[in-house]
């Protein structure tokens, strides 16, 4: 069942602040997958992490999955009113998805 | 390509009654799977299909039955609707598991289900 833990659950940030999302596990993941879902939308696929200490960017983007496996974050520079809305972080154990339980970015213009 | 679909997009029921919520893909994935989302729980695994005529439990399988008689659809039932059913729920589907290749999860865009 569901593993990973993400903190915080909800964060408020000023239009230009930074803001970071943490996943953590208790056991080791094979892979670590991100997904943001916007108000009234469906989750949306933003990238895959599979090797240990992998960093990843997307514009202003940052995601990064721990030497030993068992944690992840997401970090988005200078937050814009469009990054608004919750992100997964997701766990794929072979056949199945577990999500995270989100965290949901309010972003004050 | 329409991606995934899901009918029917929003509905009400009584407790007791029957639906059926269904998903079709036209990207032909082996791999489909139903959520359903509630405030402050992410996405719960509630069944999935590995293929053609397969199907699994996933982490919340009561009170639901599913079928995949077709690869392109999978099909979710409620055979007694309770309020604690009430819920958004998704359909999404995969091309593979292997996670060496980038194969996300490809979502619908949710049936919001009201039990009263």
């Amino acid at each position: 069942g569901q593993q990973v833990m993400q903190i915080p659950q909800y964060q408020h940030v000023q239009e230009g602040e930074d803001f970071t999302t943490y996943c953590n596990s208790s056991t080791t993941l094979s892979n670590i997958q991100w997904y943001k879902q916007r108000p009234g939308g469906h989750p949306v696929f933003l990238i895959q992490l599979v090797k240990s200490g992998e960093v990843k960017k997307q514009k202003r983007l940052t995601f990064q999955f721990g030497e030993a496996k068992k944690n992840s974050s997401l970090h988005i520079t200078a937050t814009q009113t469009t990054d608004v809305g919750t992100y997964f972080c997701v766990q794929n154990t072979g056949n199945q998805f577990y999500f995270g339980t989100g965290t949901s970015l309010t972003v004050i213009p | 390509n329409a991606g995934v679909t899901q009918t029917p997009k929003f509905r009400v029921l009584k407790t007791g009654q029957s639906m059926t919520l269904l998903c079709a893909q036209d990207m032909n994935h082996e791999y489909m799977y139903w959520y359903r989302q509630d405030p402050g729980m992410g996405l719960r695994l509630i069944h999935y299909s590995v293929g053609e005529g397969t199907t699994a439990k996933g982490e919340v399988p009561d009170g639901y039955n599913v079928s995949r008689l077709k690869k392109q659809n999978f099909l979710l039932g409620l055979e007694s609707a309770a309020p604690s059913q009430t819920s958004v729920y998704f359909c999404a589907s995969s091309y593979t598991w292997r996670i060496w290749l980038d194969s996300p999860l490809h979502f619908g865009n949710g049936t919001r289900l009201t039990v009263t």
